[in-house]
């Protein structure tokens, strides 16, 4: 059973534009979550986090928005450039500080020039 | 810099062969180290945990005999794939863990790919 959901496993934007990846989780349980990017043979590279007492956390370009009754959480990225075309895995985890983490099945991010 | 070494980053063995990864902690002591596998397209998925001293907890369906764990100190764990075989093939990537270590979440070597023939 797949705690921590990524439905969509590709997606295209252009540059310059929005691009908002998605992710969804069953655990109640789960109290911090992550989003990772990751290029092929390379190890994942964190981006940014959100505590559960939040509902969004902003870095640069970079937002992460946290929906807690929904189970639901995005990562926009404004302006999309042509360097954050990778994979994006959001992961989970339930005890407050990283150490365990539950990963989805990732989405290939293109981004077009 | 980097605070993770993971060696070799690409390793090609016959089948039936074994295979060692190394991870390093540069920076830290790291009380947790994490194993993960990545087939092509798919999550990372977590292997084992080990800390330091102890043995190593592997998650349900991996094999222990066959993905040997040691963490014998707070600044290198290893993981031998034995007798590996063709389905073996895999991204193999670990993960360092300190409790209140700053920026702990961003604590992963560089991966190993490995391709048994």
């Amino acid at each position: 059973d797949q705690q921590v959901k990524q439905n969509s496993p590709s997606l295209s934007v252009q540059e310059g534009r929005i691009s908002i990846l998605n992710c969804d989780y069953t655990n109640s349980m789960f109290d911090y979550f992550l989003w990772y990017k990751k290029y092929p043979a390379e190890g994942p590279t964190f981006l940014i986090s959100i505590s559960s007492i939040k509902d969004k956390n902003e870095d640069g370009r970079f937002t992460v928005f946290l929906n807690k009754s929904a189970k639901h959480l995005s990562l926009h990225i404004v302006p999309s450039q042509p360097g954050d075309s990778a994979v994006y895995f959001c992961a989970a985890s339930a005890d407050g500080s990283a150490r365990q983490l539950t990963f989805g099945s990732g989405t290939q991010l293109t981004v077009l020039p | 810099g980097a605070v993770v070494s993971q060696h070799p980053s690409r390793v090609i063995c016959k089948s039936g062969t074994s295979v060692k990864i190394e991870c390093r902690s540069l920076d830290f002591q790291a009380t947790t180290m994490f194993w993960y596998r990545q087939f092509p397209k798919q999550s990372l998925m977590l292997m084992a945990t080990s800390n330091e001293g102890s043995k190593a907890t592997y998650e349900q369906g991996v094999e222990k005999d066959k993905f040997l764990i040691n963490h014998a100190s707070l600044t290198l764990s290893t993981l031998t794939v034995t007798s590996a075989h063709p389905e073996d093939s895999s991204f193999y990537i670990c993960r360092l863990f300190s409790p209140g270590q700053k920026n702990t979440e961003a604590f992963f070597g560089q991966g190993t790919r490995l391709t048994v023939v």
